[in-house]
């Protein structure tokens, strides 16, 4: 089985620092694709950054990287100098790759809020 | 512009009463997919397709039904056997491996 873990419910974070996201997966696929979306208060999910787990680099797009940690399969979404149109939920979300029928799966999410 | 368009943007329901929500696309996808998400909570999967005329259940596929005659569409029907329908309903696609790409949503509220 699948499972997406997200522990942090609600951040709270100063305008222009740095921020964490956590998530935990487990899967038994030995190939699987990592997602973080970013859902505004307006509700659109937005596509921020996807990991593979063959990828020997840690993906980056713009302020957002992603802390892959295979071993400890953790990937946390790091967002650098947060702006304040960074407040929303944030996603954490898994596709196992070893079957072409398997489906994406999504973590229960982190409400990020950044203070002024 | 390619995109994925869910229609309407708000629906009201009274209690008994079938709705269709609509999601179109045209991004050339396989695969659509419809999941439901409650205030504060994470999607939930309710049905998926990866191939025209052919879906499996989600996670929560109790009181819905879905088609898929057309590559472009997935209409999700929410029936009277659905207990609780009230929530936001996002509908998405994807090729291959990749992301998927999400529809605006559609709120339901049964009144």
């Amino acid at each position: 089985a699948q499972k997406i873990t997200q522990t942090q419910p609600g951040m709270f974070v100063q305008e222009k620092e740095a921020v964490t996201l956590d998530c935990t997966y487990d899967t038994s696929d030995q190939s699987y694709g990592l997602f973080w979306y970013k859902q505004p208060s307006s509700g659109e999910m937005i596509f921020l950054i996807y990991q593979g787990s063959y990828d020997e680099q840690n993906a980056t797009e713009g302020r957002y990287s992603l802390n892959f940690q295979k071993a400890r399969k953790s990937a946390n979404l790091v967002i650098s100098a947060s702006q304040l149109g960074d407040s929303a939920m944030y996603f954490c979300a898994m596709r196992g790759l070893d079957s072409s029928a398997s489906k994406i799966i999504f973590g229960s999410g982190t409400r990020l809020s950044i203070r002024p | 512009d390619g995109g994925i368009t869910q229609s309407p943007k708000y629906l009201f329901r009274k209690e008994g009463q079938n709705v269709t929500l609509s999601c179109e696309q045209n991004l050339n996808h396989d695969a659509m997919y419809w999941y439901r998400q409650d205030p504060g909570q994470g999607l939930r999967l309710i049905y998926y397709s990866q191939i025209v005329n052919d879906f499996q259940k989600g996670d929560i596929a109790e009181g819905y039904s879905v088609s898929r005659e057309k590559k472009e569409s997935f209409p999700l029907t929410v029936t009277s056997a659905q207990k609780n329908p009230t929530a936001f309903y996002l509908c998405a696609s994807s090729s291959g491996a990749s992301q998927q790409f999400f529809g605006p949503g559609t709120r339901l509220t049964v009144l």
